[in-house]
């Protein structure tokens, strides 16, 4: 069954530096996403993007973060410079598209911020 | 009911027994809902989803209810097995939006 994979599953960073997570859609999706969860709560949308531009962002989706599709596959979710409180559980999704509004998400990948 | 924090709603339930998880909803221009599950250390996995021009959809050993009126879901598991065991979220958008609400969560936990 096709998935979305995550990479890294755990990434430990410490304050100010810049991350970045990678996602792999599932190949014939159109629409991406990241959501994020902090440990014990909601899940909670970060951003979506669709045809190669950001659809919509939510008010956590601040200007130390951003998103990038750099190839036909991959893509990507870049802090620019880590707080404590971005410590989450980041999960992205894809779904097929218009019509299809079920999302499929990945694994996640788990920050730890120092 | 509520949850603060770490402290998840919890349901415990016989092996074989049917559970029944709540879900409340707040936004009145959704009209797109779905049932995610999820393991521990995995990503939210899609059950079952219902549009609001119905009340009820089967699935295989899950369905899902919804009361427009009063702004609830719920989501029924027929014969619950070890599998079963997981936090249980509902989501809700208004249809083709490009965001999910997720609501807080229950715990499920099946006792063998």
């Amino acid at each position: 069954e096709p998935e979305v994979t995550q990479t890294p599953s755990h990434q430990v960073t410490q304050m100010g530096q810049e991350v970045i997570l990678r996602c792999v859609p599932i190949s014939n999706h159109l629409y991406f996403y990241w959501y994020r969860q902090i440990l014990g709560q909601k899940v909670e949308f970060l951003v979506s993007f669709y045809n190669n531009e950001i659809s919509e962002k939510s008010e956590i989706f601040d200007d130390q973060f951003s998103v990038e599709r750099p190839d036909g596959s991959n893509f990507t979710l870049k802090i620019r410079s880590t707080k404590l409180e971005d410590s989450a559980m980041y999960f992205c999704a894809s779904r097929l598209g218009a019509g299809a509004n079920v999302l499929t998400f990945g694994a996640g990948s788990r920050l730890t911020v120092l | 009911g509520e949850s603060v924090g770490l402290h998840l709603p919890t349901l415990s339930v016989q092996e074989g027994d049917n559970s029944i998880i709540n879900c409340a909803y707040s936004n009145s221009a959704s009209d797109y809902f779905i049932w995610y599950k999820q393991e521990s250390g995995k990503g939210p996995q899609f059950i079952i989803d219902i549009r609001s021009n119905m009340d009820k959809r089967q699935g295989q050993r899950v369905t899902v209810l919804l009361n427009k009126t009063v702004k609830h879901l719920s989501l029924q598991i027929a014969a619950t097995q070890p599998g079963d065991s997981a936090v249980y979220f509902c989501a809700e958008t208004p249809w083709g939006n490009n965001r999910l609400a997720f609501g807080k969560g229950n715990q499920v936990v099946v006792i063998p």
